[in-house]
């Protein structure tokens, strides 16, 4: 069974500030990470998902991966208060995707 | 693209009756699908998982004669919750994997409400 841990939060930044959302999985083997968000009451949307070691940026979001050390984060930047939500990460296992209990973002106007 | 529907959105239902929840992927064949369960401020579980033409694949927990799970064509999966009881109240979610990719896009969303 992976393991995929978030910090539960709540996650609060102001607006306008840069966001860090930080992910740790426990299979070394994984390949693929995923960032959903989430708002409440909502089912979950996909923001990014990133293979690679390194960074992937699309829009004001970066995906950051580094396998050696087995973590994966989002960052969020100028943020705003649309961007509060809960946002999960999740690890690909063989068949089905492994999600952490996701960390809530709180933005302040 | 890859755009996933439900329906109903919401139901209400007495104790005793089943319901039936349609997970439908409306632009792409979603050879697997994937249903979940998710209760108040609580995180996402996995009930099972739906191969198209296959039995489906319960997670250890999860009866399988009490949550029917049925994936007829590359399009739709069914979920009907058999003999509701107010405890199977929460929120039912289906997402469907984009070919072989890893990927999975979530439906909206179905809230059952069992009185």
């Amino acid at each position: 069974q992976k393991e995929v841990e978030q910090n539960s939060g709540p996650l609060s930044v102001p607006e306008g500030a840069i966001a860090s959302l930080n992910c740790t999985y426990s299979d070394r083997g994984s390949q693929s990470f995923f960032w959903y968000r989430q708002y409440s009451g909502k089912s979950p949307e996909l923001i990014m998902f990133i293979y690679s070691n390194g960074d992937k940026e699309d829009g004001r979001f970066t995906a950051q991966l580094n396998k050696a050390s087995q973590y994966v984060s989002l960052l969020i930047r100028d943020s705003q208060p649309s961007d509060s939500a809960t946002y999960l990460c999740a690890v690909a296992g063989a068949n089905n995707l492994f999600f952490g209990t996701g960390t809530r973002l709180t933005v302040i106007p | 693209g890859a755009v996933v529907s439900q329906h109903p959105s919401r139901v209400i239902c007495k104790s005793g009756t089943s319901v039936k929840i349609e997970c439908r992927s409306l632009d792409f064949q979603a050879t697997t699908m994937f249903w979940y369960r998710q209760f108040p401020k609580k995180s996402l579980m996995l009930m099972a998982t739906s191969n198209e033409g296959s039995k489906a694949t319960y997670e250890q927990g999860v009866e399988k004669d009490k949550f029917l799970i049925n994936h007829a064509s590359l399009t739709l999966s069914t979920l009907t919750v058999t003999s509701a009881h107010p405890e199977d109240s929460s929120f039912y979610i289906c997402s469907a994997r984009l070919g072989s990719a890893d990927t999975q896009y979530f439906g909206p969303g179905t809230r059952l409400t069992v009185l």
